[in-house]
């Protein structure tokens, strides 16, 4: 069974600093997926990067990036210049390339940007 | 497209209830799947489906029940409602790999129904 973790429960950084978000999985699958979600207080799951665990290069999206270590099972997220709505609870989450492709998630991480 | 809808978005049952939540999706999506998000937690799998007539069950199943008879509609019946049960219920869709779309392993999410248990 694979497992996701999340280390920080909250984070707070000022209005556009760099936060970077932990996260570390376990899993025997040697094709997946892997991804961080965000959820404002609105609750909709919006999805904000996907990483493929068979390409070396780490995913970005304007101002947020990974850095996969797929050696050592982590999974980070960098948000750059932080904006006020970028508060919101993250997730990192693992899905496997093969079978019913169910999302597997980690505790969430709270983080505040403050102004 | 409306996407991904769930109904109700609020709902307070009493202990031994019961209820269906209702999902619907207008993607042609053929896998669909229920979450529960407990406070302060992440999501957990109740059930799932791959297609009309096919279900099968997650991590957390217990007290819940599912059926998928169409393509669109993946509704979620509690049968007897406890307090445990407390929680916001996440229904999800995505296509099956190889097909048509895009972002074909994106899971695109409903809005969630928070139900409360007393």
């Amino acid at each position: 069974a694979q497992t996701v973790t999340q280390s920080q429960p909250e984070m707070s950084v000022q209005e556009a600093e760099t936060v970077t978000l932990s996260c570390t999985y376990d899993t025997s699958e040697s094709n997946y997926y892997l991804f961080w979600y965000k959820q404002p207080p609105s609750r909709q799951m919006i999805l904000v990067i996907r990483q493929e665990a068979y390409k070396q290069q780490n995913a970005t999206e304007n101002r947020f990036s990974v850095n996969f270590q797929k050696a050592a099972k982590s999974f980070s997220l960098k948000i750059s210049d932080s904006q006020l709505g970028d508060t919101a609870m993250y997730f990192c989450a693992f899905m496997p390339v093969q079978g019913a492709q169910k999302l597997v998630f980690g505790q969430g991480t709270r983080l505040t940007i403050n102004p | 497209n409306a996407g991904v809808t769930q109904t109700p978005k609020f709902r307070i049952l009493k202990i031994g209830q019961s209820m269906t939540l209702q999902c619907a999706q207008d993607m042609n999506h053929n896998y669909m799947y229920w979450y529960r998000q407990d406070p302060g937690m992440g999501l957990k799998l109740i059930y799932y489906s791959v297609g009309a007539g096919i279900t099968d069950k997650g991590e957390v199943p217990n007290g819940y029940n599912v059926s998928r008879s169409t393509t669109e509609d993946f509704p979620l019946r509690l049968e007897l409602a406890a307090p445990s049960q407390t929680s916001v219920y996440f229904c999800a869709s995505n296509q099956l790999a190889g097909g048509p779309s895009v972002s074909y392993n994106e899971q695109f999410f409903g809005p969630g129904t928070r139900l409360t248990v007393l």
